[in-house]
């Protein structure tokens, strides 16, 4: 069965700390995404990846970086996170091919006290 | 730009009654359409999706969905639903042009299937 593995279910952090997600797919997919969701405001996306060592800004970046230095891992760094960035965190990944539907991971639930 | 309007957060129905979640999308361009759905504490599964061709289609455990292009819509039906269908369901649409396939997601219509 293929799949997306996020490597934590729950996370607890503290204000300032610098939270590190991660993502690992085993499909030999293109592309990766990183989306946070929230109740009443669905899925956005924060950052995506091509393919390895490329990234693009999706729609809210502002706070977050990420990294993708092989083909399979897709990490999200908070670099010093904050309460608003409490949320669910979904990963997905998608072949090179538009037409494809993502597959998620189980996602992290992420809480910044 | 494009978007997708869920208009109903929640929709609660009776076991083994019809059920629709609506689904509506604004795009300048033609698109590519998807319903997740989101079982509690889990991620999301794609259920089907519409790419071209018949305009109605179907998932494996009996939802269908049909596109119409003059309303813009692509909403998500069961004929009797189940306890187990309890979840929350995403509509998607992503474009057809070049470069990358920007996917935007709904804010989700939460089922609730009341025994």
């Amino acid at each position: 069965d293929v799949k997306v593995t996020q490597s934590s279910r729950y996370l607890v952090k503290r204000t300032g700390e610098k939270v590190f997600l991660e993502c690992v797919q085993d499909m030999d997919h293109e592309n990766m995404f990183w989306y946070r969701q929230d109740p009443g405001l669905g899925l956005r996306l924060i950052y995506f990846s091509y393919d390895v060592k490329m990234k693009e800004k999706g729609d809210i970046p502002e706070g977050y970086s990420v990294s993708r230095e092989k083909k399979e891992r897709f990490s999200l760094i908070l670099e010093s996170a904050s309460t608003n960035q409490t949320s669910m965190y979904l990963c997905a990944s998608r072949p090179g091919t538009r037409n494809y539907g993502y597959t998620f991971g189980s996602g992290t639930r992420l809480t910044v006290v | 730009a494009q978007s997708v309007t869920q208009l109903d957060s929640q929709v609660p129905v009776f076991e083994e009654a019809p059920v629709e979640l609506r689904c509506n999308y604004s795009s300048s361009v033609s698109v590519y359409l998807f319903w997740y759905v989101q079982y509690p504490n889990q991620g999301l599964q794609l259920l089907l999706k519409y790419l071209s061709g018949s305009t109605l289609v179907e998932s494996i455990n009996g939802f269908e969905a049909e596109f119409n292009k003059s309303q813009t819509s692509f909403h998500l039906r069961k004929p009797s639903v189940h306890i187990s269908d309890t979840a929350e369901y995403f509509c998607a649409v992503s474009d057809r042009t070049g470069g990358y396939q920007k996917v935007t997601f709904g804010t989700g219509t939460k089922l609730q299937v009341i025994p």
